[in-house]
């Protein structure tokens, strides 16, 4: 089963420009995960963010976590063509060592030269 | 550190012909191994979860019968299509969680694209 939504399903912007995806959950959590995937191909994981922390930084990537309102966004600043992929967050849920990451719906992301 | 390799990458096969996809843990013990599916455009569907040394636990839907997986040892697991048919055609992805780890890490495999003919 899947935890929650991706917001938007598909979004198309040009390079330079910020792009901003959002996520819904709706489990406690113990940490939730971005990954990335390129078409046909495998995930590549961006960044983790735990369930005490409220927003954290990689390079151009900023993600946010709400635990109050079960959901995160990520934030990917001066886009790329390079970017152009899925992007994908995944939560573990809390005090449950051993159950697999969910995830959420993605968001096809389009960044235009 | 902590890679997980898939074999094979690709693979057609015919319709009512079984197909065997190998995951592997290189550097790591994992005593949890995952499998999900993706169709296209859709989002990873958690498949199964497998333990070594025990029969794998199947999420609602999935026919244990057909999707036949074996997690023989902590480094290797394998999901085995049976008598695949073209609904089957999905890519296969499986993920591996160290022995004792912490933070509820996964890693990931490349992935399987079966195509079923």
């Amino acid at each position: 089963s899947q935890q929650g939504e991706e917001d938007p399903q598909a979004l198309s912007i040009q390079e330079g420009e910020n792009a901003t995806m959002n996520c819904s959950y709706k489990t406690s959590i113990n940490n939730l995960q971005w990954y990335r995937q390129n078409s046909g191909r495998g995930l590549v994981h961006l960044i983790l963010i735990r369930s005490n922390e409220r927003e954290k930084h990689s390079g151009r990537l900023r993600v946010t976590l709400d635990t109050s309102k079960k959901s995160s966004s990520l934030l990917i600043t001066a886009s790329r063509a390079a970017d152009t992929a899925s992007y994908f967050c995944a939560t573990a849920v809390k005090n449950s060592g051993n159950t697999p990451l969910v995830f959420g719906k993605g968001t096809r992301l389009s960044v235009i030269a | 550190g902590a890679v997980v390799s898939q074999h094979p990458s690709r693979v057609i096969c015919k319709s009512g012909t079984s197909v065997k996809i190998e995951c592997r843990s290189l550097d790591f013990q994992a005593t949890t191994m995952f499998w999900y599916r993706q169709f296209p455009k859709q989002s990873l569907m958690l498949m199964a979860t497998s333990n070594e040394g025990s029969k794998a636990t199947y999420e609602q839907g999935v026919e244990k019968d057909k999707f036949l997986i074996n997690h023989a040892s902590l480094t290797l697991s394998t999901l085995t299509v049976t008598s695949a048919h073209p609904e089957d055609s999905s890519f296969y992805i499986c993920s591996a969680r160290e022995a004792g780890a912490y933070n509820y890490e996964q890693y990931f495999g490349p992935g399987t694209r079966l195509t079923v003919t």
